[in-house]
């Protein structure tokens, strides 16, 4: 069954720097997302994709955030300067279509923690 | 603004026993709502959705749900636990409003545990 890929599964990275979390759709799927998980909270959307711009972010997706399709297969999240508070599971998802009820498919996650 | 209530962060039960895991929407009009699976180290995984077409679903794994505009609620069920169901379930919702988008509400997630 296709699936939606995560890279890496765990990164830990330093306040300030920047990060990458990349992510690999199911390829016949047209709308991506990337979704976080702050520990012990809700998961929240951070933004949506399609036809190489964003269609919805949400507050949370400041400008130290961008997301970016370099090539036909991969979808990426980047988080220029990391703060503390960025400590999150990031879910990249996508789907074939974008309207309401069609179905999400979500990766692993990638674990991201700030020190 | 949409939002999804869950009932009970973590249920206990037994294993046989029935599963009932409480998810409330808060929605002026009907959301698409979706119930999500969390296995341990693995990623969200689709259980089942309503989409308007009946107000019980069925999904995989033997789970259900049952769609109650009255009572604002899709509560997910199973007739009989299994171990392997130990996991962490999350209701979502999608609405139809102006945006047409397909960006998902959570609620905060129930871990189930299943005792032998």
């Amino acid at each position: 069954e296709p699936e939606v890929t995560q890279t890496p599964s765990h990164q830990v990275t330093q306040m300030g720097q920047e990060v990458i979390l990349r992510c690999v759709p199911i390829s016949n799927h047209l709308y991506f997302y990337w979704y976080r998980q702050i520990l012990g909270q809700k998961v929240e959307f951070l933004v949506s994709f399609y036809n190489n711009e964003i269609s919805e972010k949400s507050e949370i997706f400041d400008d130290q955030f961008s997301v970016e399709r370099p090539d036909g297969s991969n979808f990426t999240l980047k988080i220029r300067s990391t703060k503390l508070e960025d400590s999150a599971m990031y879910f990249c998802a996508s789907s074939q279509q974008g309207a309401a009820g069609n179905t999400i498919y979500f990766g692993e996650g990638s674990w991201l923690t700030v020190v | 603004a949409q939002s999804v209530t869950q009932l009970g962060s973590h249920v206990s039960v037994s294993e046989g026993a029935l599963v009932l895991l409480r998810c409330n929407y808060s929605s002026s009009v009907p959301p698409y709502l979706f119930w999500y699976v969390q296995y341990p180290n693995q990623g969200l995984q689709l259980l089942l959705k309503y989409t308007s077409a009946a107000t019980l679903v069925k999904g995989i794994n033997g789970f259900e749900a049952e769609f109650k505009k009255s009572e604002t609620s899709f509560h997910l069920t199973k007739p009989s636990a299994h171990m392997s169901d130990a996991a962490e379930y999350f209701c979502a919702a999608a609405s139809d409003g102006s945006g047409n988008t397909g960006k998902l509400i959570f609620g905060q997630g129930t871990t189930l545990q299943v005792k032998p």
